[in-house]
């Protein structure tokens, strides 16, 4: 059974401090790795890709990759209220079109 | 338009009954998903097309669910004789690239079976 894991949470971070979120896959194939946020009620919306081993960070968001490990992370800097939504790890097994998702894990910011 | 547009966006239905959603991609992409999204959890593929071509539909749960895609655009989700354990979110995405490029999600519509 291929699977996407992530802690479900609730993760509370303090206002301005960093947000760490785990992900791990079982599809060592696998070849593309995404980081979506949903905000209650909304549809999820991308924010980060990566599809090589090592870090890749746009503005506060830096995603890590380890495939050997079979993990990828997210990391929040900065933390603000708006980041309370939850993040969904989803991964291609095919690398060429099935994507599949994580459970989610829940981010809420406290201020 | 501009984004995936997704119809109904609410349906209620009696056990039973048939449904049919309909998706509609952002024009020109090739490749269009449907997922299945409960509360609190995060969407679960159903199937997918490259054109008007199923790839995939490992994900649908019984005979009761089928998709198409005639014409490489619009898609129809259609779930015949409902039931109560069918009420979800279903979610189409649609994306300008196999495999590897971002999915765009439509808002979703919500099906709920009396």
């Amino acid at each position: 059974q291929k699977e996407v894991e992530q802690n479900s949470g609730p993760l509370s971070v303090p206002e301005g401090a960093i947000a760490s979120l785990n992900c791990t896959y079982s599809d060592r194939g696998s070849q593309s790795f995404f980081w979506y946020r949903q905000y209650s009620g909304k549809s999820p919306e991308l924010i980060m890709s990566i599809y090589s081993n090592g870090d890749k960070e746009d503005g506060r968001f830096t995603a890590q990759l380890n495939k050997a490990s079979q993990y990828v992370s997210l990391l929040i800097r900065d933390s603000q209220p708006s980041d309370s939504a939850t993040y969904l790890c989803a991964v291609n097994e095919d690398s060429w079109g099935k994507f599949q998702f994580g459970a989610g894990t829940q981010v809420v910011v406290t201020p | 338009g501009a984004g995936v547009s997704q119809s109904p966006r609410y349906k209620v239905t009696k056990r039973g009954q048939d449904v049919a959603l309909r998706c509609d991609p952002i024009s020109g992409h090739v490749s269009l998903y449907w997922y299945r999204q409960a509360l609190g959890q995060g969407p679960e593929f159903l199937t997918y097309f490259n054109y008007e071509a199923q790839q995939d539909k490992s994900g649908l749960p019984n005979d009761r669910f089928s998709a198409e895609r005639p014409e490489g655009s619009i898609s129809t989700l259609t779930i015949q004789r409902t039931e109560q354990r069918d009420s979800a979110m279903y979610r189409c995405a649609s994306t300008s690239e196999t495999g590897t490029g971002e999915l765009f999600f439509g808002e979703g519509s919500r099906l709920t079976v009396l």
